[in-house]
């Protein structure tokens, strides 16, 4: 089993819609970020969470360490979202180390 | 500087030659990592360094792959006697501390092809 699982892996949608992307882990972490790659490979780091939720603009991420379970939630979706969406937990053993979500592909059509 | 530098951009290399590629962190940033995404893969964890402890090698794939960290700035990733599956783009990070208290940031990618 993966140690992180994303879903849905591919998701198409219409301008406007709100759109929710999970992320499960089975690894005990000490944080999680959501990365973004655009079309061009370019990676922003989104958001860095431990508990609770986070807003920014028309993002907001939600992590609940006793379920392990994350999501990112997009209202609002723009075409300028369409990117592949990353979800990265934090792993507590050993120094830092980053696992990774094959990510969602997420596609918003005007 | 403003961002993460890398060095190429992009580079081809025949099968069997060494190549290095290069990560210029933010200025203060104690923590670099280095990945790679071979195509239509997710991000794979190579290397990570945190100030002066020793590195975090345990995702290298192979001993013909190593990195140093000069001076707790630079890093330089090197790859010996590259075969076609080391094509990938190479990504590092840096981030102000350890990604478990700081965010961290991507520098553009050097996109490895291995002819």
């Amino acid at each position: 089993k993966n140690e992180v699982e994303q879903s849905p892996q591919n998701l198409t949608a219409q301008e406007g819609e709100f759109i929710t992307i999970n992320c499960s882990y089975s690894v005990g972490i000490s944080a999680l970020h959501w990365l973004q790659q655009h079309p061009g490979g370019g990676i922003v780091s989104l958001f860095m969470l431990s508990s609770g939720k986070k807003k920014h603009g028309r993002l907001i991420a939600t992590i609940n360490i006793q379920e392990k379970h994350s999501s990112l939630h997009i209202t609002a979706s723009h075409p300028r979202d369409s990117a592949v969406y990353i979800c990265t937990p934090s792993i507590i053993q050993g120094a830092q180390k980053l696992v990774f979500g094959q990510g969602t592909r997420l596609t918003i059509n005007p | 500087g403003a961002g993460v530098s890398q060095s190429p951009s992009n580079k081809v290399t025949e099968k069997g030659k060494d190549v290095e590629l290069r990560c210029d962190p933010i200025s203060g940033h104690t923590a670099l990592y280095w990945y790679r995404q071979s195509l239509g893969q997710g991000l794979e964890f190579l290397i990570y360094f945190q100030g002066n402890s020793a590195p975090d090698k345990s995702g290298l794939p192979s001993d013909r792959f190593s990195a140093e960290r000069t001076g707790g700035s630079v890093s330089t990733l090197t790859i010996q006697r590259t075969q076609q599956e080391d094509s990938a783009v190479y990504l590092c990070a840096s981030s102000l501390g350890g990604v478990t208290n700081y965010g961290y940031t991507f520098g553009s990618g050097t996109r490895l092809t291995v002819v």
